[in-house]
């Protein structure tokens, strides 16, 4: 059973550009999450998708947007890059209705580094 | 009011001693509180979680305390291992009867273990 897959595993891009990062949940799951790691920092709730429409946004400017596919996966975009953009992206899945609430399965992460 | 305060930054133990981590929240709301362990190049896992009508919480020799007067609660590692070197992070959530919702992660301790 594959677990929460992303890609691409790492990137780097020019202020100003633009990045898309994808996600596939692990089997089951029908909510993903997004979450942005600094360097040194806990991850910083971007927003969750399910059913595909956003349900959920973290405080982070329009600069970010997502989608969901009916498959479930999703995507990250990332628009005019800032320097401080740099970080680790993390996808998270999860059931729409879980027993264990808060039990977010995450996958590796994209590495994002702005020049 | 969103914030989850984690001490220490970093921790050194050695093989067979008690690691502890604190955590301190200020959202009564918050009832939901899970710990995630993160090792380099991985995105977190779960590895215990709280519910603050219950003051202590056991799995192997992993243990969450939890003091809801003073809305701090704390993970205990007990016989440390050189495996159990990795970064932890507490987390706090409000849980939507079943849906998973967005966690407010703490900064993180890294915690390693000597042999």
């Amino acid at each position: 059973d594959a677990g929460v897959t992303q890609s691409p595993t790492h990137l780097i891009k020019t202020r100003g550009q633009q990045v898309t990062l994808r996600c596939s949940p692990k089997s089951g799951h029908d909510t993903v999450s997004w979450y942005q790691q600094a360097l040194g920092q806990g991850p910083q709730f971007i927003f969750q998708y399910y059913e595909e429409e956003e349900r959920q946004r973290g405080n982070f400017p329009d600069r970010f947007s997502g989608h969901q596919f009916p498959n479930y996966s999703s995507e990250l975009n990332v628009n005019a890059l800032l320097l401080g953009d740099s970080a680790l992206y993390l996808c998270a899945s999860s059931p729409r209705t879980s027993g264990r609430a808060g039990e977010l399965f995450f996958g590796e992460g994209s590495r994002l580094t702005v020049l | 009011q969103q914030q989850v305060k984690q001490s220490p930054q970093s921790l050194i133990v050695q093989k067979g001693g008690i690691s502890i981590i604190n955590c301190a929240y200020e959202n009564t709301a918050f009832d939901y509180f899970p710990w995630y362990q993160q090792f380099p190049g991985k995105g977190p896992a779960l590895l215990i979680a709280i519910r603050p009508d219950v003051s202590e919480k056991k799995e192997g020799r992993f243990t969450i305390s939890f003091n809801k007067s003073a809305k701090q609660f704390s993970l205990h590692i007990m016989d440390s291992q050189p495996g159990d070197s990795a970064t932890y992070f507490c987390a706090a959530t409000i849980f939507y009867g079943g849906a998973t919702n967005k966690l407010i992660f703490g900064t993180g301790t890294l915690l390693a273990v000597q042999p």
